[in-house]
């Protein structure tokens, strides 16, 4: 079945510090890419996504892209801030019909000053 | 555009009671609407999926029976923990797809944290 793999947290990371969180996926037909993002108490809002090969989604500073050769969209982000503080979430869906969303287990960002 | 809530956002219940939450499209019609599980540093857990005026379709190891869901209007799906027990303590999220947006588009609502004592 389909699956996404993403690294266990939490990362622990200074502000200004690059970042990467890596994604994988395992998918039987052409999927599409997410990044969603969970801050404390709150459910997810969509940070990026990406339909096709190649393709780079963006926002607020955050960057991934969908590679098919290697079946992963790491996220990445130059610089993080105290407010990135979260757990990001890499989910894909199939582009046959009304498929539903399948998550990875999430992986928790945690920034200090 | 594209908010959706739930409420209660917190709940605490006595074990055997059943507790009803409600996900509400506050600024749009729900064609679809999709209820998830979110066990402590787990990842989401898909339970059903609802459409709008016929019943849900469960994943499997869900049962129905146990966790009853509603879609009765465009804006408004229920989901229903019967008879609950401290193992259905959880962190409950709807999701809702807009008609007419493209598939894979699902607006979260925050979320409702169930602790059954």
């Amino acid at each position: 079945g389909d699956s996404v793999t993403q690294m266990e947290g939490p990362v622990t990371l200074s502000e200004e510090a690059c970042l990467t969180i890596n994604c994988t996926y395992t998918a039987t037909g052409y999927p599409s890419l997410f990044w969603y993002v969970q801050y404390p108490g709150e459910g997810l809002q969509l940070l990026l996504k990406a339909t096709k090969a190649d393709d780079k989604g963006s926002n607020k500073g955050f960057e991934a892209t969908y590679r098919k050769e290697t079946t992963s969209f790491h996220l990445e982000k130059g610089s993080v801030q105290v407010s990135d503080s979260a757990v990001y979430f890499c989910a894909l869906t199939l582009n046959s019909g009304y498929s539903t969303l399948t998550f990875g287990k999430g992986t928790m960002l945690l920034v200090s000053p | 555009g594209a908010v959706v809530s739930q409420h209660p956002s917190r709940v605490i219940c006595k074990s055997g009671t059943s507790v009803k939450i409600e996900c509400r499209s506050l600024d749009f019609q729900a064609t679809t609407m999709f209820w998830y599980r979110q066990f402590p540093k787990q990842s989401l857990m898909l339970m059903a999926t609802s459409n709008e005026g016929s019943k849900a379709t469960y994943e499997q190891g869900v049962e129905k029976d146990k966790f009853l869901i509603n879609h009765a209007s465009l804006t408004l799906s229920t989901l229903t923990v019967t008879s609950a027990h401290p193992e259905d303590s959880s962190f409950y999220i709807c999701s809702a797809r807009r008609r007419g947006s493209l598939k894979d588009t699902q607006y979260f609502g925050p979320g409702t944290r169930l602790t059954v004592l």
